[in-house]
């Protein structure tokens, strides 16, 4: 069963707005936590903004911040004012601290693409 | 200073030859990971260490050996490298195993032909 679920293979935003990328995961840990990695076409994997199960705020960071509804088990990534270098690919990762072995499960990614 | 550093960066050969990838992490880190990411762009997870031990072997085949000579380095040497190896491979390393970012080095993409 897929664990994480990213179900926007492509995304379009117009520059300056705000743009939310999707992410639903599956985990019957009480204690986990989650991630977003952006991967421009140079290919790196850039850490952008981290949540834990048990934080209560969203977590921000800059210009992302990360909506967690817990009940519903979303963790979307809101980027606000899209500049041309946000254009990526995002991915969405979960941690299950139970397993105790520090694997990331991966959705599928979503491609943004930033329009001037 | 470049937090993990992986080398080479691009890798071309030919079935059948055994190759290794290097990785270092400068951040004092105890664990340390291999990912796979294949033509579609999906990540899994091959191999976790920490403290230079092995802690998952993520159903991967044994002609994959990683190596782990101190806390900061992963070396993956892989044998009679096959056409379905090609694909970009990540190191990444974090504080330990539990609720910490993981961080990744710039990846190094082998091409078997």
């Amino acid at each position: 069963a897929q664990k994480i679920t990213q179900t926007q293979p492509g995304m379009f935003v117009q520059e300056k707005e705000a743009v939310t990328l999707d992410c639903t995961y599956d985990t019957s840990d009480q204690s986990y936590g989650l991630f977003w990695y952006k991967q421009p076409s140079s290919g790196e994997m850039i850490f952008l903004i981290y949540q834990g199960s048990y934080d209560e705020q969203n977590a921000t960071e800059g210009r992302y911040s990360l909506n967690f509804q817990k009940a519903r088990k979303s963790a979307n990534l809101v980027i606000s004012a899209s500049q041309l270098g946000d254009s990526a690919m995002y991915f969405c990762a979960m941690r299950e601290v139970s397993s105790n072995t520090g694997k990331l499960i991966f959705g599928q990614g979503t491609t943004l693409q930033v329009k001037p | 200073d470049t937090a993990v550093s992986q080398t080479p960066k691009y890798l071309v050969t030919q079935m059948g030859n055994d190759k290794s990838i290097k990785c270092e992490q400068n951040l004092g880190h105890d664990t340390m990971y291999w990912y796979k990411q294949d033509s579609k762009k999906f990540l899994k997870i091959m191999f976790s260490y920490n403290n230079k031990e092995l802690i998952i072997n993520e159903t991967v085949p044994n002609r994959f050996s990683p190596k782990s000579p101190d806390k900061a380095h992963l070396n993956l040497h892989i044998n009679s490298l096959e056409l379905g190896d090609s694909a970009v491979y990540f190191c990444a390393s974090s504080r330990s195993l539990s609720q910490e970012t993981q961080y990744f080095g710039p990846g190094t993409r082998l091409l078997v032909l």
